[in-house]
């Protein structure tokens, strides 16, 4: 089975521009998560949705973050005015809601915004 | 809160014991490990809940004191595909019991196996 799928692998943009980052979870799964990775603040969620619905969004670091799940197998993550400082690897991550602990992560989409 | 993982990083020779260990200023139900694999993504490895301890993978094995907040990671007779780093995982919950259904990851640990 296909795992978690995301693109792009690797994004490059200038400061001001907008960043879309999708995901497809794994089939059958009904948690979705988005993380981010940098080397100073480590792995952080910023979003997480069950049965497509966000439900929490608390570590979405500001307005120009948003994230939608239109429906079971697609997700997306969009930055807009993207900013240097949002450079990271962005992980997406899927799981089954009983055990929503067991999440398992997409290969990752490197941006860098300069 | 983000929990705090010790050592930042261990250097062991194949076949050495290794002890990863994580802990939290705040209350927990439970803690997660997961590895990752330089330039790849984070895999999940074991969960251990409040009066557990469950050994979950290889010869990795762990703990979780709940009166402590900590847990620990142990890895023994390393093999070269420990290598990696390891991130503890916390989950929290509210006074009624009920999950926040997200995890808090600590800084990590990197671990580097050499022959």
């Amino acid at each position: 089975d296909a795992g978690v799928i995301q693109s792009p692998r690797h994004e490059v943009t200038e400061m001001g521009q907008e960043v879309t980052l999708r995901c497809k979870p794994i089939s059958g799964h009904n948690s979705l998560f988005w993380y981010r990775q940098t080397m100073m603040r480590g792995l952080e969620l910023l979003i997480y949705f069950n049965n497509n619905v966000p439900i929490d969004d608390s570590g979405m670091p500001e307005d120009r973050f948003s994230a939608k799940m239109p429906n079971a197998s697609f997700s997306t993550l969009k930055i807009q005015p993207s900013e240097p400082r949002d450079s990271a690897v962005y992980f997406c991550a899927s799981s089954l809601l009983s055990r929503w602990y067991e999440q398992y992560f997409g290969p990752g989409t490197r941006l860098t915004v300069t | 809160q983000q929990p705090v993982q010790s050592p930042q990083a261990v250097i062991l020779r194949e076949g050495e014991d290794a002890v990863i260990n994580c802990s939290s200023s705040k209350a927990l139900y439970s803690v997660h490990w997961y590895r990752q694999k330089h330039g790849e993504a984070p895999v999940f490895l074991m969960i251990l809940l409040k009066g557990g301890e469950q050994k979950g993978h290889e010869k990795i094995s762990a703990s979780f004191n709940e009166k402590k907040q900590q847990s620990s990671l142990y890895l023994t007779a390393s093999q070269l595909s420990y290598s990696g780093t390891y991130f503890c995982g916390t989950e929290m919950r509210n006074a009624g019991g009920t999950s926040y259904g997200k995890l808090t990851f600590g800084q990590g640990t990197i671990l580097t196996v050499h022959p």
